[in-house]
């Protein structure tokens, strides 16, 4: 079984600051790991994914992720922020298995201010 | 060109009543999901099938019955609707063998409220 943790509930930040979504995992097997973007009233979508390969992932809108498998984070990170970035963030996890089932985090509700 | 689409979008209706949400993606993707996300966005896995095959079945009350027709539809039907069930309810899609093998995509949602 496979758990997820975003550390932090929301986030504000002002525009063009830096900002850092926290996601620590627990796993007994491998895992692929993934960050979803959802946006008010809307489905989710897929920001960036972790397979396999180098730990340091580069998904849409300017997101970077890295894996640390030592530390089993997936941190999402961006170095500068827009009022359009203003959503809910969740970290996910999927086992390896055929049916590639999701367990997400409880989300970061992340906020920019003008 | 919606890819995942799911009908209505809202839904009200009162306790006891039975209810269906409609899913389908014209991705050609073999494998769909339905996902619940409850007041706190929380968001937890109810039912996979791949190629109308039933794969994942969480612990859902009986009351959930998930009918998929084909492989392009995976709707969700609710007995006797309870307040808890009140949550939006999300589609996902995965073509389980192509390239996008290990990313599903989702559709835009229902939102269920029960009164």
């Amino acid at each position: 079984a496979q758990s997820v943790t975003q550390l932090d509930s929301q986030v504000p930040v002002f525009e063009e600051a830096p900002v850092e979504l926290r996601c620590n995992y627990s796993s007994s097997v491998s895992v692929y790991l993934f960050w979803y973007v959802q946006y008010p009233n809307q489905g989710l979508q897929l920001l960036l994914k972790y397979l396999s390969g180098s730990t340091l992932v580069k998904g849409i809108n300017g997101f970077e992720a890295e894996f640390n498998k030592s530390q089993t984070s997936f941190h999402l990170r961006k170095p500068s922020v827009h009022i359009s970035d203003t959503a809910e963030y969740f970290c996910a996890v999927s086992d390896l298995g055929s049916a590639r089932q999701l367990t997400f985090g409880s989300g970061t509700q992340l906020t920019v201010l003008p | 060109d919606t890819a995942v689409s799911q009908t209505p979008k809202y839904l009200v209706t009162q306790m006891g009543n039975d209810k269906s949400i409609k899913c389908e993606q014209n991705l050609g993707h073999d494998t769909m999901y339905w996902y619940k996300q409850d007041s706190k966005k929380f968001l937890k896995i109810m039912f996979s099938y791949n190629n109308k095959e039933l794969i994942i079945n969480e612990t859902v009350p009986n009351r959930f019955s998930p009918k998929s027709p084909d492989k392009a539809h995976l709707n969700l039907h609710i007995n006797s609707l309870e307040l808890g069930d009140s949550a939006v309810y999300f589609c996902a899609s995965r073509d389980s063998g192509g390239r996008s093998i290990n990313e599903q995509f989702f559709g835009p949602g229902t939102r269920l409220t029960v009164l």
